[in-house]
Protein backbone atom coordinates (compact mmCIF):
# COMPACT_ATOMS: atom_id res chain seq x y z
CA UNK A 1 0.00 0.00 0.00
CA UNK A 2 1.48 3.15 -0.92
CA UNK A 3 1.98 5.76 1.53
CA UNK A 4 0.95 9.68 1.87
CA UNK A 5 3.03 11.40 -0.70
CA UNK A 6 3.77 15.14 -1.65
CA UNK A 7 4.88 16.89 -4.25
CA UNK A 8 7.33 19.06 -4.75
CA UNK A 9 9.85 17.43 -1.82
CA UNK A 10 11.85 21.19 -2.14
CA UNK A 11 10.31 24.40 -3.33
CA UNK A 12 12.08 27.83 -3.54
CA UNK A 13 10.75 30.71 -5.02
CA UNK A 14 11.15 34.67 -4.66
CA UNK A 15 8.83 36.77 -2.13
CA UNK A 16 5.14 37.61 -3.88
CA UNK A 17 5.17 33.99 -5.73
CA UNK A 18 2.87 32.05 -5.83
CA UNK A 19 3.29 27.81 -4.72
CA UNK A 20 0.94 25.07 -4.68
CA UNK A 21 1.56 21.79 -2.80
CA UNK A 22 0.25 18.42 -3.15
CA UNK A 23 -0.64 15.93 -1.40
CA UNK A 24 -1.86 12.54 -2.23
CA UNK A 25 -3.30 10.77 0.59
CA UNK A 26 -3.21 6.85 1.59
CA UNK A 27 -5.97 5.52 -1.23
CA UNK A 28 -9.31 5.48 0.97
CA UNK A 29 -8.34 7.79 3.84
CA UNK A 30 -11.32 10.34 3.87
CA UNK A 31 -9.07 12.53 6.86
CA UNK A 32 -6.53 14.50 5.67
CA UNK A 33 -4.69 16.91 7.07
CA UNK A 34 -2.20 20.07 6.76
CA UNK A 35 0.96 20.86 9.14
CA UNK A 36 3.52 22.91 9.02
CA UNK A 37 7.02 23.30 10.87
CA UNK A 38 8.43 26.53 10.78
CA UNK A 39 11.86 27.47 11.45
CA UNK A 40 12.57 24.05 13.75
CA UNK A 41 9.78 25.43 16.08
CA UNK A 42 6.46 23.02 16.93
CA UNK A 43 4.60 21.32 14.23
CA UNK A 44 0.81 23.33 13.49
CA UNK A 45 -2.41 22.10 12.23
CA UNK A 46 -3.16 24.24 9.46
CA UNK A 47 -6.58 23.04 8.34
CA UNK A 48 -8.55 18.88 8.25
CA UNK A 49 -10.54 17.81 5.45
CA UNK A 50 -13.08 15.35 5.58
CA UNK A 51 -12.86 14.15 2.50
CA UNK A 52 -14.14 17.25 0.49
CA UNK A 53 -15.04 19.11 3.01
CA UNK A 54 -13.46 21.69 5.25
CA UNK A 55 -13.88 20.20 8.70
CA UNK A 56 -11.25 23.03 10.65
CA UNK A 57 -9.36 25.11 9.12
CA UNK A 58 -8.64 26.98 12.45
CA UNK A 59 -4.99 26.82 12.12
CA UNK A 60 -4.73 28.90 8.60
CA UNK A 61 -2.55 31.65 9.14
CA UNK A 62 -4.40 34.02 7.14
CA UNK A 63 -5.73 34.98 4.08
CA UNK A 64 -2.94 33.98 1.74
CA UNK A 65 -3.23 30.17 2.20
CA UNK A 66 -5.79 28.52 0.02
CA UNK A 67 -6.33 24.73 0.46
CA UNK A 68 -8.93 22.25 -1.77
CA UNK A 69 -9.87 18.76 -1.49
CA UNK A 70 -11.51 18.45 -5.11
CA UNK A 71 -13.48 15.02 -5.51
CA UNK A 72 -12.22 14.16 -1.75
CA UNK A 73 -9.23 12.82 -2.83
CA UNK A 74 -5.44 14.81 -3.56
CA UNK A 75 -5.25 18.19 -2.21
CA UNK A 76 -3.75 21.09 -3.17
CA UNK A 77 -2.37 23.65 -0.92
CA UNK A 78 -1.51 27.58 -2.43
CA UNK A 79 0.16 30.23 -1.01
CA UNK A 80 -0.04 33.37 -2.74
CA UNK A 81 1.46 35.91 -2.42
CA UNK A 82 4.27 34.12 -0.46
CA UNK A 83 5.99 35.95 2.59
CA UNK A 84 9.25 35.09 4.33
CA UNK A 85 7.93 34.21 7.24
CA UNK A 86 5.97 31.52 5.31
CA UNK A 87 9.59 29.76 4.74
CA UNK A 88 9.46 26.11 6.52
CA UNK A 89 8.32 22.24 6.22
CA UNK A 90 4.79 21.58 4.95
CA UNK A 91 3.43 17.76 6.21
CA UNK A 92 0.86 16.27 5.03
CA UNK A 93 -1.13 13.52 6.72
CA UNK A 94 -4.12 11.25 6.54
CA UNK A 95 -6.26 8.94 8.20
CA UNK A 96 -9.30 6.82 7.93
CA UNK A 97 -11.61 5.33 10.70
CA UNK A 98 -8.48 4.95 13.63
CA UNK A 99 -6.76 7.73 15.55
CA UNK A 100 -3.05 6.93 13.75
CA UNK A 101 -2.12 10.09 11.20
CA UNK A 102 -0.21 8.64 8.67
CA UNK A 103 2.55 11.30 7.53
CA UNK A 104 3.78 12.52 4.02
CA UNK A 105 7.86 13.19 3.77
CA UNK A 106 6.90 16.98 3.89
CA UNK A 107 7.40 20.07 1.47
CA UNK A 108 10.34 22.06 2.25
CA UNK A 109 9.53 25.87 1.33
CA UNK A 110 12.03 28.26 0.68
CA UNK A 111 10.99 32.06 0.27
CA UNK A 112 13.80 34.32 -0.44
CA UNK B 1 -6.46 23.44 25.20
CA UNK B 2 -4.30 20.95 24.32
CA UNK B 3 -0.19 21.15 24.82
CA UNK B 4 2.83 19.00 24.91
CA UNK B 5 6.29 19.60 25.92
CA UNK B 6 9.10 17.90 25.31
CA UNK B 7 11.72 19.29 27.77
CA UNK B 8 14.65 18.18 26.45
CA UNK B 9 16.07 19.91 23.00
CA UNK B 10 18.98 16.96 22.88
CA UNK B 11 19.39 13.73 24.28
CA UNK B 12 22.54 11.95 23.89
CA UNK B 13 23.15 8.17 24.48
CA UNK B 14 25.89 5.83 24.34
CA UNK B 15 24.77 2.75 22.04
CA UNK B 16 23.93 0.17 24.04
CA UNK B 17 22.41 1.51 27.13
CA UNK B 18 18.99 2.65 27.73
CA UNK B 19 17.48 5.37 26.32
CA UNK B 20 14.80 7.76 27.56
CA UNK B 21 12.62 10.70 25.45
CA UNK B 22 10.11 12.43 27.98
CA UNK B 23 6.88 14.02 27.12
CA UNK B 24 4.51 15.85 29.01
CA UNK B 25 0.51 16.59 28.12
CA UNK B 26 -2.25 18.64 29.05
CA UNK B 27 -5.47 18.15 27.38
CA UNK B 28 -9.18 18.44 28.63
CA UNK B 29 -10.72 15.06 27.34
CA UNK B 30 -9.40 11.74 27.28
CA UNK B 31 -5.59 11.78 25.67
CA UNK B 32 -4.90 10.14 22.67
CA UNK B 33 -0.59 9.83 22.91
CA UNK B 34 1.52 9.48 19.90
CA UNK B 35 5.13 9.09 19.19
CA UNK B 36 6.84 10.16 15.84
CA UNK B 37 10.42 9.74 14.68
CA UNK B 38 11.97 11.39 11.87
CA UNK B 39 14.71 10.72 10.62
CA UNK B 40 17.06 12.65 8.40
CA UNK B 41 15.11 14.12 5.14
CA UNK B 42 12.50 11.76 5.68
CA UNK B 43 9.12 12.32 6.54
CA UNK B 44 7.51 12.07 10.08
CA UNK B 45 6.98 8.00 10.80
CA UNK B 46 4.08 6.70 13.60
CA UNK B 47 6.31 4.87 16.40
CA UNK B 48 3.71 4.30 18.82
CA UNK B 49 0.20 5.03 20.38
CA UNK B 50 -1.85 5.17 23.60
CA UNK B 51 -5.64 5.31 23.39
CA UNK B 52 -7.00 2.90 26.33
CA UNK B 53 -6.40 -0.51 28.01
CA UNK B 54 -2.75 -1.16 29.48
CA UNK B 55 -0.27 1.50 30.30
CA UNK B 56 2.38 0.14 28.80
CA UNK B 57 2.70 0.49 25.12
CA UNK B 58 4.87 -1.38 22.61
CA UNK B 59 5.89 -0.21 19.00
CA UNK B 60 8.04 -0.25 16.09
CA UNK B 61 11.75 -0.63 16.38
CA UNK B 62 12.11 -1.92 20.03
CA UNK B 63 10.29 1.45 21.26
CA UNK B 64 8.06 1.42 24.48
CA UNK B 65 6.14 4.10 26.17
CA UNK B 66 4.14 4.39 29.51
CA UNK B 67 1.08 6.36 29.84
CA UNK B 68 1.02 7.61 33.55
CA UNK B 69 -2.07 9.80 34.02
CA UNK B 70 -1.61 10.99 37.20
CA UNK B 71 1.47 12.46 36.22
CA UNK B 72 0.17 13.42 32.77
CA UNK B 73 3.29 12.18 30.55
CA UNK B 74 4.12 9.33 28.04
CA UNK B 75 8.00 9.11 28.15
CA UNK B 76 9.51 7.59 24.90
CA UNK B 77 12.08 5.01 26.02
CA UNK B 78 13.93 1.71 25.01
CA UNK B 79 16.27 -0.86 26.45
CA UNK B 80 19.29 -0.86 24.40
CA UNK B 81 19.70 2.21 21.80
CA UNK B 82 21.75 1.80 18.64
CA UNK B 83 23.26 4.18 16.30
CA UNK B 84 20.30 4.01 13.85
CA UNK B 85 18.06 5.42 16.29
CA UNK B 86 19.41 8.62 16.04
CA UNK B 87 16.79 11.01 15.06
CA UNK B 88 14.22 13.44 15.92
CA UNK B 89 11.29 12.35 18.48
CA UNK B 90 8.13 14.00 18.26
CA UNK B 91 5.61 13.51 20.84
CA UNK B 92 1.52 14.36 19.94
CA UNK B 93 -1.57 14.01 21.89
CA UNK B 94 -5.20 15.45 20.82
CA UNK B 95 -8.52 14.89 22.41
CA UNK B 96 -9.94 11.80 22.34
CA UNK B 97 -13.07 12.79 22.40
CA UNK B 98 -13.26 14.42 19.16
CA UNK B 99 -13.04 12.50 16.27
CA UNK B 100 -10.96 13.54 13.55
CA UNK B 101 -8.92 16.35 15.55
CA UNK B 102 -5.78 17.30 14.86
CA UNK B 103 -2.68 16.54 16.61
CA UNK B 104 -0.94 18.72 19.16
CA UNK B 105 2.85 18.53 18.81
CA UNK B 106 5.63 18.77 21.31
CA UNK B 107 8.98 20.71 19.68
CA UNK B 108 10.42 17.84 19.19
CA UNK B 109 13.53 16.34 20.81
CA UNK B 110 17.15 15.00 18.52
CA UNK B 111 18.37 11.98 19.74
CA UNK B 112 22.39 10.93 19.32
CA UNK B 113 23.31 7.62 20.02
CA UNK B 114 26.86 7.91 19.99
CA UNK B 115 28.68 4.89 19.04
Amino acid sequence: EAGVTQFPSHSVIEKGQTVTLRCDPISGHDNLYWYRRVMGKEIKFLLHFVKESKQDESGMPNNRFLAERTGGTYSTLKVQPAELEDSGVYFCASSQGTDTQYFGPGTRLTVL
Amino acid sequence: AQSVAQPEDQVNVAEGNPLTVKCTYSVSGNPYLFWYVQYPNRGLQFLLKYITGDNLVKGSYGFEAEFNKSQTSFHLKKPSALVSDSALYFCAVRDGANYGQNFVFGPGTRLSVLP
